[in-house]
């Protein structure tokens, strides 16, 4: 089975751009976040849906940042305008409601984004 | 509010020696627990994890974890170290009541043939 699936894996990009980050969680799994990771700050979680809608968002740094999820098989996390210390790995995981009681994540490989 | 606290950012091992990772929790109701193991380029994967009953717990690739409320630790330990096992770890804990995973700042596996 594929597991969740981030595009792009590298993106490199100026100052001031608009980024998208797309997601394609597992297929079933009604639960989807999306994680930051920096070597400053660790591994902070930004926002996560449940069936598609958005439950806790505290984590989003400003209105700068944006995720939609349109569908179950499709989420997407923007940046606009992009800042060089946006720049962090980016990953997006699914959960099942089956293994909610247990917190379990399924993560993907992330999404490596550099703004210069 | 809960969280976790890795003791150690590095740790250094010979191949057949203890893997011993640290970390303590805090946490006013009984916790959720886990570890995950990220290798060089890749997401997170689930090690192991506890949520009720046995205290010791197995997971993939030979790790355990023991769970030990009086010490409010959850340490991670394999008996002898692979030179597959170099990567990084974090433990984590599942906020009371929601469906978020707090992660601690992760201990990078170091192992020396």
């Amino acid at each position: 089975d594929a597991g969740v699936i981030q595009s792009p894996r590298h993106e490199v990009t100026e100052m001031g751009q608009e980024v998208t980050l797309r997601c394609k969680p597992i297929s079933g799994h009604d639960y989807l976040f999306w994680y930051r990771q920096t070597m400053m700050r660790g591994l902070e979680l930004l926002i996560y849906f449940n069936n598609n809608v958005p439950i806790d968002d505290s984590g989003m740094p400003e209105d700068r940042f944006s995720a939609k999820m349109p569908n179950a098989s499709f989420s997407t996390l923007k940046i606009q305008p992009s800042e060089p210390r946006d720049s962090a790995v980016y990953f997006c995981a699914s959960s099942s409601s089956v293994q909610r009681g247990t917190g379990e994540l399924f993560f993907g490989e992330g999404s490596r984004l550099t703004v210069l | 509010a809960q969280s976790v606290t890795q003791l150690g950012s590095h740790v250094s091992v010979s191949e057949g020696a203890l893997v011993l990772l640290r970390c303590n929790y805090s946490s006013s109701v009984p916790p959720y627990l886990f570890w995950y193991v990220q290798y060089p380029n890749q997401g997170l994967q689930l090690l192991l994890k506890y949520t009720t009953g046995a205290t010791l717990v197995k997971g993939i690739n030979g790790f355990e974890a023991e769970f030990k409320k009086s010490e409010t630790s959850f340490h991670l330990t394999k008996p002898s170290a692979h030179m597959s096992d170099a990567a990084e770890y974090f433990c984590a804990v599942r906020k009371y009541n929601t469906d978020k995973l707090i992660f601690g700042t992760g201990t990078r596996l170091q192992v020396f043939p």
